[in-house]
């Protein structure tokens, strides 16, 4: 079965913390994305990759990084957590971005305090 | 600008009445893509139907239907015979040249309660 991993789902972390969000695919798949959720707001990119150690700023990239090391994995760092960084935090993946049809994994909700 | 509206926050119905989530697009793109999604208690989105900008025709899966209409850049998703396991949030988004690329973009999403 085809699937996107997030590695925690819960997370409460304090201002100034460093946070790493780790997300991983089996499905080969080239593009990998971080979406935050907000109430009202809908899904916001926050950074996308086409390729491994290839990045690239989505909407909403600052106070934000991103690291993708291995195609399968592609982690999102909060350098410096803060309380507005309190949100959902979504990864997907897909083969085809023109196509799209995003793969999503559960999802990491993170309480900065 | 590339924008998607869903002007409906929450829907709520009864088990077994049907019930039409709205959704509105702005795009400069000729060549576009248009989806919907469906995120359940649970927290997973999961990808529901795909459009191309080029195929008007509606389409009917089980008790879902879609009617893409370009002539009112809307792309709707109606439920017939509602149940509660529909209890879910669903997300209509767009993807073209012009969103930055096929990046998708999405609308605020519609929270729909299906009571029995």
């Amino acid at each position: 079965d085809v699937k996107v991993t997030q590695s925690s789902r819960y997370l409460v972390k304090r201002t100034g913390e460093k946070v790493f969000l780790e997300c991983v695919q089996d499905m080969d798949h080239e593009n990998m994305f971080w979406y935050r959720q907000d109430p009202g707001l809908g899904l916001r990119l926050i950074y996308f990759s086409y390729d491994v150690k290839m990045k690239e700023k989505g909407d909403i990239p600052e106070g934000y990084s991103v690291s993708r090391e291995k195609k399968e994995r592609f982690s999102l760092i909060l350098e410096s957590a803060s309380t507005n960084q309190t949100s959902m935090y979504l990864c997907a993946s897909i083969q085809d971005r023109v196509r799209g049809g995003l793969f999503f994994g559960e999802g990491s909700r993170l309480t900065v305090l | 600008a590339q924008k998607v509206t869903q002007a409906q926050t929450e829907i709520s119905v009864v088990e077994k009445e049907d019930v039409t989530l709205d959704c509105v697009y702005e795009t400069r793109d000729t060549t576009y893509y248009l989806f919907w999604y469906k995120q359940p208690p649970s927290g997973e989105l999961v990808f529901l139907i795909r459009r191309n900008s080029f195929d008007e025709q509606n389409e009917i899966s089980g008790r879902y239907s879609w009617n893409f209409q370009k002539s009112t850049s809307s792309f709707n998703f109606t439920i017939t015979a509602s149940q509660v396991v529909d209890s879910a949030v669903y997300f209509c988004a767009l993807s073209g040249r012009n969103t930055g690329g096929f990046k998708t973009i999405f609308g605020a999403g519609t929270r729909l309660f299906v009571k029995a």
